[in-house]
């Protein structure tokens, strides 16, 4: 089975500080998809970035950076300059390549960011 | 135009009442979901189905089940509600290829008083 941990509950950052999202994963599959959404106060869930297992490159969008080590099983998100905007829940997620509910997400427990103005 | 969208956003009902929550999207995908979310904010998978399958989640009771009228929508029923059936349901939507994003609706709010 799978598993998704996101050890840190609650963040607090001051507006235009960087701040780093941790997220570990478990499988036993050797292909797998890794996922980033944001739930806003607003509830909705948005989706940020999606990564696969094969393609450890990090990628930058804007103040969003990702950091996927697959030698540490661990997808870690960071927000440079972050501002108001950017509080929210985040969810990391994990979908398996294959089996039954293979399009299934398995979803860490959020971490909620509050960035203070 | 709104992606994936659900009906009601709000719903308030009593311990023992039937509801359904409707779920629709325009974005041509074949595969829809049911997620849970506590009030923890803990999201789980209940249910995916595509015009192939249905995957259930085996936590989940039989007094939920889902109904899907066409590829552009999957409703979900629950019967004879629970005070622990409180929580927020989230519809989703992608395609089955394996890996692609998810896109969630707005979610209902569901209180049994």
């Amino acid at each position: 089975a799978q598993k998704v941990t996101q050890a840190q509950t609650e963040i607090s950052v001051v507006e235009k500080e960087d701040v780093t999202l941790d997220c570990v994963y478990e499988t036993r599959d050797t292909t797998y998809y890794l996922f980033w959404y944001k739930q806003p106060p607003s509830g909705e869930l948005v989706f940020l970035i999606r990564r696969n297992s094969f393609d450890e490159q990090n990628e930058i969008s804007g103040r969003y950076s990702w950091n996927f080590q697959k030698s540490t099983s661990s997808f870690n998100f960071t927000i440079t300059a972050s501002q108001v905007v950017d509080s929210a829940v985040y969810f990391c997620a994990l979908t398996l390549s294959s089996g039954a509910g293979s399009y299934q997400l398995t979803f860490g427990k959020g971490t909620k960011l509050s960035v203070i103005p | 135009d709104t992606a994936v969208s659900q009906t009601p956003k709000y719903l308030v009902t009593q311990m023992g009442n039937d509801k359904s929550i409707k779920c629709e999207q325009n974005l041509g995908h074949d595969t829809m979901y049911w997620y849970k979310q506590d009030s923890k904010k803990f999201l789980k998978i209940m249910f995916s189905y595509n015009n192939k399958e249905l995957i259930i989640n085996e936590t989940v009771p039989n007094r939920f089940s889902p109904k899907s009228p066409d590829k552009a929508h999957l409703n979900l029923h629950i019967n004879s509600l629970e005070l622990g059936d409180s929580a927020v349901y989230f519809c989703a939507s992608s395609q089955s290829d394996r890996g692609r994003e998810q896109y969630f609706g707005p979610g209902t709010r569901l209180t049994v008083t």
